[in-house]
């Protein structure tokens, strides 16, 4: 079955640390990757997305996540992170067999302490 | 202007009604969907409507019946309410069904079922 995995499910750290958000996904077909944020009581909105070309992507609010396909695995980084990046993030995968659905993984919850 | 709209935010209501939530989206996207948000935040589709058809119908109660007037609303009505229905609703929309597509949230319409 096709799956996406969020190896962490609570991620705290520091301010103006870094931070590394992992996930993985199971297939060895062609995938498109995304990676979304949730602020408390909002929707998701977009952070970043891999669909072909360079492996490394580069997103909103200082977020980057390489691809890689022989670890099939999309691992979101921030070099240093803000009080404000406090949110539940969620990877995604749309797989090339499954037209317009997205598989999302069970999310991280990332806080940030002053 | 929001870019997708769900009302209402916040529903209560007691085992056994029956409920609708409404979406709507200004962006011209021609594919909507709802996803299921449960209390642990895992996210699952529900359904998904392309050009008013319905291309995504996964293993949901058919308590739930979607249905889409035109492409740019896509309501949610649910029969019978049970207490496991409790979670926030999420309709989401994109701009064709295809793979690589990223998806627009609304913020979400919370249900609470007592």
């Amino acid at each position: 079955a096709q799956s996406v995995t969020q190896l962490d499910s609570q991620v705290p750290v520091f301010e103006e640390a870094p931070v590394e958000l992992r996930c993985n996904y199971s297939s060895s077909v062609s995938v498109y990757l995304f990676w979304y944020v949730q602020y408390p009581n909002q929707g998701l909105q977009l952070l970043l997305k891999y669909l072909s070309g360079s492996t490394l992507v580069k997103g909103i609010n200082g977020f980057e996540a390489e691809f890689n396909k022989s670890q099939t695995s999309f691992h979101l980084r921030k070099p240093s992170v803000h009080i404000s990046d406090t949110a539940e993030y969620f990877c995604a995968v749309t797989y090339n067999t499954n037209a317009g659905k997205s598989t999302f993984g069970d999310g991280t919850t990332l806080t940030v302490k002053p | 202007d929001t870019a997708v709209s769900q009302t209402p935010k916040y529903l209560v209501t007691q085992m056994g009604n029956d409920k609708s939530i409404k979406c709507e989206q200004n962006l011209g996207h021609d594919t909507m969907y709802w996803y299921k948000q449960d209390s642990k935040k895992f996210l699952k589709i529900m359904f998904s409507y392309n050009n008013k058809e319905l291309i995504i119908n996964e293993t949901v109660p058919n308590r739930f019946s979607p249905k889409s007037p035109d492409k740019a609303h896509l309501n949610l009505h649910i029969n019978s309410l049970e207490l496991g229905d409790s979670a926030v609703y999420f309709c989401a929309s994109s701009q064709g069904a295809q793979k690589a597509n990223v998806l627009t949230f609304g913020a979400g319409s919370r249900l609470t079922v007592l």
